[in-house]
């Protein structure tokens, strides 16, 4: 069954730093990934998703995401983190077809 | 923007009891999901409803659990004789098509069996 790993619980980033969120994936073919971001209290948004072609695929809010089948990663990317990215990051595959599998997420702070 | 909309934000239930969990996905959506996110874990698959019925569904989706969509927009989530394991936020999600693309999820129920 396909599963998914991110390694780093939580994750604390100065505002305006770089960020790189880590996603390993286990699937055997080519997988349709997903990230989603939770704020507190609120619910699952996705940020961006990869099915196929390109492997660096944009995301809303400035996110990006790069697919690499050797390392068989979908690590998330932020150039400048800002106050308002403090959130859970969950990073997901599809199964079959029919449900997202989840990682255990990654919790973001930003300090000032 | 379209939205999945869940009711209620927040259900607290005595261990026992029965609850119905609603959920009103995109109009235009075709399949519905159920999540359940236990605190400080990681959003886990419940089931999955397509055209009236179950296509899957998890270990954790047993006969205490049920779905219906009584009517074209409502999609609920029953549990007979909620747990104190069955604290959790239960998400509703919809989507178009299978698989490759968008599940849209609502903001869901917060569960506090006590």
């Amino acid at each position: 069954a396909q599963s998914v790993t991110q390694p780093d619980i939580h994750i604390t980033v100065s505002e305006g730093a770089s960020l790189e969120l880590r996603c390993n994936y286990s699937y055997g073919a080519t997988p349709y990934l997903f990230w989603y971001v939770q704020s507190p209290g609120q619910g699952l948004q996705l940020l961006l998703k990869y099915f196929s072609g390109d492997t660096l695929v944009q995301g809303i809010k400035g996110f990006e995401a790069e697919f690499k089948r050797s390392q068989s990663s979908f690590n998330l990317r932020k150039p400048s983190v800002h106050w308002s990215d403090a959130a859970e990051y969950f990073c997901a595959v599809v199964q079959g077809a029919q449900k997202l599998v989840f990682g255990q997420g990654t919790r973001l702070t930003i300090n000032p | 923007e379209p939205e999945v909309t869940q009711t209620p934000s927040h259900q607290v239930t005595q261990m026992g009891q029965e609850v119905i969990l609603r959920c009103v996905p995109i109009s235009n959506h075709l399949y519905f999901y159920w999540y359940r996110q236990i605190l400080g874990q990681k959003v886990e698959f419940l089931v999955s409803f397509y055209n009236n019925e179950i296509s899957e569904k998890s270990e954790i989706f047993d006969d205490q659990f049920s779905v219906e969509r009584p009517d074209g927009s409502n999609f609920t989530l029953k549990i007979r004789s909620t747990k104190l394991e069955d604290s959790a936020m239960y998400f509703c999600a919809s989507s178009d098509l299978w698989g490759n693309t968008e599940a849209f999820f609502g903001q869901g129920t917060r569960l506090t069996v006590v």
